[in-house]
């Protein structure tokens, strides 16, 4: 069965410091990724994906991951945090192009201290 | 703004009554999803509807129910309310209910069961 786990509930920086959240996948087959975003009181809203066209995906507000396959990982990064960047964020994961359905990690939260 | 409308944005009953939470998806968006999300089982996938026709069923109780309407839009209706029926429920859209397409959430309806 597929499954996603981000390590680590909540992560701290500092404003101009560097993002990483951890996401590491099981999946028997290529797996298609995701990262979403929540902000307070808003719905999830997608960074970017991974389809396999490009280990390297770059997604919205200067944010990308890459697909790492022997690690089974897909950690999101940022080289300079903002404070706006302070929200919750989600991995998921599914495992073809077809009607499976997104398996959601449980959400880290990045909080950014100026 | 992502497009997907849901109603009531907070809504507060006690236990034992039924409620209906409606979602109006992205135009153009043909598949509808519902989600639970709660501080203890972070965002739980519900049930999925493409075009009228119910696609994928996740870990929905008995006593919850949902449907899609032929103009697309969703209703869920849950009945019987518990108190750990207490959540945010999201609805989110996708274009063709393909596990690779991206969602759109709404910002979702917040339940709260006294």
């Amino acid at each position: 069965a597929q499954s996603v786990t981000q390590l680590g509930s909540h992560v701290s920086v500092s404003e101009g410091a560097l993002v990483l959240l951890r996401c590491n996948y099981s999946s028997s087959v290529p797996p298609y990724l995701f990262w979403y975003v929540q902000y307070p009181n808003q719905g999830l809203q997608l960074l970017l994906k991974y389809t396999s066209a490009a280990t390297l995906v770059k997604g919205i507000n200067g944010f990308e991951a890459e697909f790492k396959k022997s690690e089974t990982s897909f950690h999101l990064t940022k080289p300079s945090a903002h404070m706006s960047d302070a929200a919750e964020y989600f991995c998921a994961v599914t495992w073809n192009s077809g009607y499976s359905t997104l398996t959601f990690g449980k959400g880290t939260m990045l909080l950014v201290s100026p | 703004d992502s497009g997907v409308t849901q109603t009531p944005k907070h809504l507060i009953t006690a236990t034992g009554q039924r409620v209906t939470l409606r979602c109006s998806p992205r135009s153009g968006d043909l598949s509808v999803y519902w989600y639970q999300q709660s501080l203890d089982q972070g965002l739980q996938f519900l049930i999925q509807y493409y075009n009228g026709e119910e696609r994928a069923k996740g870990n929905i109780l008995e006593r919850f129910s949902a449907q899609q309407f032929p103009d697309l839009h969703s209703e869920l209706n849950l009945s019987s309310l518990e108190l750990g029926d207490s959540a945010l429920y999201f609805c989110a859209s996708s274009v063709d209910g393909r596990s690779n397409s991206p969602l759109h959430f709404g910002n979702g309806t917040r339940l709260t069961v006294t």
